[in-house]
């Protein structure tokens, strides 16, 4: 099964707090591709980042990072020092290269709220 | 350069009616994908169209559709509008089709029928 999982509906921090949302997803491929999109209340979603299977390397972009474990199938996020502005959905979206074309599988997203 | 435009931004229609909705990609960018978005079913990709083809299409009746015109616009069309049709349409356009290019998306259509 092609499958993301993201745990957490919702999540609610203090500004400045750091927060880690969670992704785990499943393929039978063994090239594939995943992503962050952050869909914010007007609606668009708007890609974060992407990475291949064979890049486990962490990314550090500002006071985003992400985190990408093979071994567990996760691709978490996480948002150091967050800022009201972060409040948005975040959706975490998986793409098998080879059994799905371009067809992104999306988890169910996580509501992140940060409050002042 | 000019992102994904959706129009139009927001629509009502009864049920019975058809719809009738249309994405123009970011310039060359010849992949168009459609999702649907729902409170319970989450975002679920409709089809994709590459040069003008349907590439790929997702589990949705027949009464959806759509096309791809030769400057890469797209259009999808709902026929016979049910209540479960509500929900915010998005358009993503990427370089190419059917691989893991980046798809960026539109600002979508939030359609309610009623």
């Amino acid at each position: 099964a092609q499958k993301v999982t993201q745990a957490q509906t919702e999540i609610s921090v203090v500004e400045k707090e750091d927060v880690t949302l969670d992704c785990v997803y499943e393929t039978r491929d063994t090239t594939y591709y995943l992503f962050w999109y952050k869909q914010p209340p007007s609606g668009e979603l708007v890609f974060l980042i992407r990475r291949n299977s064979f890049d486990e390397q962490n990314e550090i972009s500002g006071r985003y990072s992400w985190n990408f474990q093979k071994s567990t199938s996760s691709f978490n996020f996480t948002i150091t020092a967050s800022q009201v502005v972060d409040s948005a959905v975040y959706f975490c979206a998986l793409i098998p290269l080879y059994n799905q074309g371009g067809k992104l599988i999306f988890g169910q997203g996580t509501e992140l709220s940060v409050k002042p | 350069k000019a992102g994904v435009t959706q129009t139009p931004r927001y629509l009502i229609k009864t049920r019975g009616q058809q719809v009738t909705l249309s994405c123009s990609p970011i310039s060359g960018h010849r992949s168009v994908s459609w999702y649907q978005q729902t409170p319970g079913q989450g975002l679920q990709f409709l089809f994709e169209y590459f040069s003008e083809t349907q590439r790929n299409k997702g589990n949705f009746p027949g009464r959806f559709s759509g096309r791809q015109f030769s400057n890469s616009r797209s259009e999808m069309n709902v026929s016979t509008l049910e209540l479960g049709d509500s929900a915010l349409y998005l358009c993503a356009s990427s370089l190419l089709a059917g691989g893991p290019d980046t798809q960026y998306f539109g600002p979508g259509t939030r359609l309610t029928v009623l």
